[in-house]
């Protein structure tokens, strides 16, 4: 089992809508989470972080993390165009003591105007 | 620009051949990463370095990659006798650590093609 699954997509909208994306993860020992957002031939950006249970919001995106069922969310609202990218959840792998990200294979998220 | 810049941007190359690759973080990082990505999966994770000191290998880094971080600066990662299997998107990120954050910020990467 991989450490940090993520539906690869794609996931089709149209302009405005809400959008969901989600990871699951095998290793309650994680602490923080991550979302990137990498554009084609571009490298991945940091989009959020979040250390705990619950909501994160900044601007349109809201981060969610639940540990009980080990699955984190991360809910873009009035979704636009430029949002078409890659997104990529992440969190310290044990593997490496926590210095390396393990990231999710992404979600590609394409928004229709 | 203050971001992680990488060259080349893109490396076509013959099986066999070695390529080298360097990263240029952004100054006041401490930390320097080496991660690759193929078409279709995030990126994994190779070496890191804190300063000049590399600390950690990935198993995917095979005796055919070498790293280095002269004075702490810089980054260079070299592949030798190269494999069609190693083309894909060399990526390098940086991070200043402060406590227990650590936010890392990518380079748009080297895309490598063995063929």
């Amino acid at each position: 089992q991989k450490e940090v699954e993520q539906d690869p997509g794609p996931l089709s909208v149209p302009e405005g809508a809400i959008v969901s994306l989600n990871c699951t993860y095998s290793n309650s020992a994680f602490q923080y989470f991550m979302w990137y957002r990498q554009y084609s031939r571009k490298g991945p950006e940091l989009l959020m972080y979040t250390y705990s249970s619950g909501n994160k919001e900044d601007g349109r995106f809201t981060a969610q993390v639940d540990k009980s069922s080990k699955y984190i969310s991360l809910f873009i609202r009035d979704s636009q165009p430029s949002d078409s990218a890659t997104y990529l959840c992440a969190m310290p792998s044990m593997d490496t003591g926590r210095r390396a990200l393990t990231f999710g294979s992404g979600t590609r998220l394409q928004v229709q105007p | 620009d203050t971001g992680v810049s990488q060259d080349p941007r893109h490396k076509i190359t013959k099986r066999g051949q070695n390529v080298t690759f360097r990263c240029d973080p952004i100054s006041e990082h401490n930390r320097l990463y080496w991660y690759r990505q193929t078409l279709g999966q995030g990126p994994e994770f190779l070496t890191y370095f804190q300063n000049e000191a590399q600390l950690e290998k990935s198993r995917l880094l095979s005796d055919r990659f070498s790293a280095e971080r002269p004075k702490g600066s810089f980054s260079t990662l070299e592949i030798q006798r190269t494999e069609q299997g190693d083309s894909a998107m060399y990526l390098c990120a940086s991070s200043l650590v402060t406590g227990q954050n650590e936010k890392l910020f990518f380079g748009s990467g080297t895309q490598l093609s063995v063929l």
